[in-house]
């Protein structure tokens, strides 16, 4: 069963407009939340991350909301610009042991589109 | 730091065969981790090490994958009697101590004909 989830396989965003690419998680357990933005033929790349006891973390361009009652957490990039397109995956760790050092559950990813 | 690198970056083989990866991850980093990804999937986790001890191994991991981790450095994947569906990309990712993040590399595709 997929514990975290993905709906949507792409997403098409005008340039300098709000990208929004959500992720709901099923498994209680997991206790932090991870972005990774993934060019092909590369790894993916760490872009931002929420402990489960805050519920919004901002980086730049780039910012995570959690709503733990929801089991959902969104990344919203804005402005987005033409290097934004690649495929955004969400994580999540603890589900394992509830530890902070086991691996992460990954959804199957978005594919973001960002068009001039 | 250059960051995690895998070697090497593909690999073709014949069903049957044995293959090793090799994983070298950002230096100080106590954590490492195997994942595989397939298309249109994402990452799935393998096994993980903390220093040279592998702590957790999923249920993927048959028992024709063994990893390795000597010394708390470098890690190697082995995957022995290679099958079609071992097709994937190989990731490995690391961890410094105390974060939740993990750093991946550029992954290894294998492809099993």
């Amino acid at each position: 069963d997929q514990q975290v989830k993905q709906n949507s396989p792409s997403l098409s965003v005008q340039e300098g407009r709000i990208s929004i690419l959500n992720c709901d998680y099923t498994n209680s357990m997991f206790d932090y939340f991870l972005w990774y933005k993934k060019y092909p033929a590369e790894g993916p790349t760490f872009l931002i991350s929420i402990s489960s006891i805050k519920d919004k973390n901002e980086d730049g361009r780039f910012t995570v909301f959690l709503n733990k009652s929801a089991k959902h957490l969104s990344l919203h990039i804005v402005p987005s610009q033409p290097g934004d397109s690649a495929v955004y995956f969400c994580a999540a760790s603890g589900g394992y042991s509830g530890g902070g050092a086991d691996g992460l559950t990954f959804g199957k990813g978005t594919h973001l589109i960002i068009q001039p | 730091d250059t960051g995690v690198s895998q070697n090497p970056r593909h690999k073709i083989t014949k069903r049957g065969q044995n293959v090793t990866f090799r994983c070298d991850p950002i230096s100080e980093h106590n954590r490492l981790y195997w994942y595989r990804q397939t298309l249109g999937q994402g990452p799935e986790f393998l096994t993980y090490f903390q220093n040279e001890a592998q702590l957790e191994k999923s249920r993927l991991l048959s028992d024709r994958f063994s990893a390795e981790r000597p010394k708390g450095s470098f890690s190697t994947l082995e995957i022995q009697r290679t099958e079609q569906g071992d097709s994937a990309m190989y990731l490995c990712a690391s961890s410094p101590p105390g974060d939740h993040e993990q750093y991946f590399g550029p992954g290894t595709r294998l492809t099993v004909t």
